[in-house]
C-alpha cells in the first residue's frame, strides 16, 4: 500500500489566490512526522513545513499552513496569496516511528501559478 | 539548518562509465542519505550512509551498482557504476538534523545525470 498519496498530478492557481495541495498518508505507528517540500525546476528540494503526529495545532510557516486532520490521515498544504515563484513540484513526505529516519515521499503535485 | 554542497551539479555520461558524486555538509551529521529521482518521478531512497560503517541499502539497490563512502561526519560520495540510460536521474544527498521523527531532512542541490 502507498504510504503517501498525492492525488493531484497538477494544480493551477491564479496569482494572489490560495491553493490547497492534498496529501493522505497510511501508517499504524502513533509516532510520525509529515513534511512538505518544494522542488523548483532547478531540482533542489526546499523544506517548507513540518507537522508532528502529537502536535495539537496545525503547523504554519509564513504563507504555508498545514491542514492536519489526524482521524482522516490527511495533511494538506495550503498556500495563501500565491506568487509566480510558487510554481514548482510539491512533495508530501512522512517519517514513521521513533528512531526511524527514512523519509517516504509521495508522487508530487505540480503547481502552476498564472498571472 | 545545514548547507549541503553537491558536485557535480550536472553531467552527461557515456554508457558503461562510472561517476562519483560528492556531498559536503557544513556541520557534522550522523546520518546522510542518498536519494534518486528519475525523470518525472518522486524521490526514492537508495541508501543510508553512516560514518564508520557500511551503507544500508534499500530494496532494489545494491552496493556493486551504487557504492557509497562515508569517511567522516561531513562528507559522503555516491558512485553510479557501469551506467546505462536508465540511470539518468537527479541524485540527491540529504542529511538529518534533529532526532527521531521530528528531525528535519535537508537536501543538497542535486546532481542531474544524463547517460547517453
Amino acid at each position: 500500500a502507498q504510504k503517501i498519496t498525492q492525488t493531484q498530478p497538477g494544480m493551477f492557481v491564479q496569482e494572489k489566490e490560495a491553493v490547497t495541495l492534498d496529501c493522505t498518508y497510511d501508517t499504524s505507528d502513533p509516532s510520525y512526522g509529515l513534511f512538505w517540500y518544494k522542488q523548483p525546476s532547478s531540482g533542489e528540494m526546499i523544506f517548507l513545513i513540518y507537522q508532528g503526529s502529537y502536535d495539537q495545532q496545525n503547523a504554519t510557516e509564513g504563507r504555508y499552513s498545514l491542514n492536519f486532520q489526524k482521524a482522516r490521515k490527511s495533511a494538506n498544504l495550503v498556500i495563501s496569496a500565491s506568487q509566480l515563484g510558487d510554481s514548482a513540484m510539491y512533495f508530501c513526505a512522512m517519517r514513521e516511528g521513533a528512531g526511524f529516519q527514512k523519509l517516504v515521499f509521495g508522487t508530487g503535485t505540480r503547481l502552476l501559478v498564472s498571472p | 539548518s545545514a548547507v549541503i554542497s553537491q558536485k557535480p551539479s550536472r553531467d552527461i555520461c557515456q554508457r558503461g562509465t562510472s561517476l562519483t558524486i560528492q556531498c559536503q555538509v557544513d556541520s557534522q551529521v550522523t546520518m546522510m542519505f542518498w536519494y534518486r529521482q528519475q525523470p518525472g518521478q518522486s524521490l526514492t531512497l537508495i541508501a543510508t550512509a553512516n560514518q564508520g560503517s557500511e551503507a544500508t541499502y534499500e530494496s532494489g539497490f545494491v552496493i556493486d551498482k551504487f557504492p557509497i563512502s562515508r569517511p567522516n561526519l561531513t562528507f559522503s560520495t555516491l558512485t553510479v557504476s557501469n551506467m546505462s540510460p536508465e540511470d539518468s536521474s537527479i541524485y540527491l544527498c540529504s542529511v538529518l538534523l534533529g532526532t527521531d521523527y521530528t528531525g528535519e531532512l535537508f537536501f543538497g542541490e542535486g546532481s542531474r545525470l544524463t547517460v547517453l
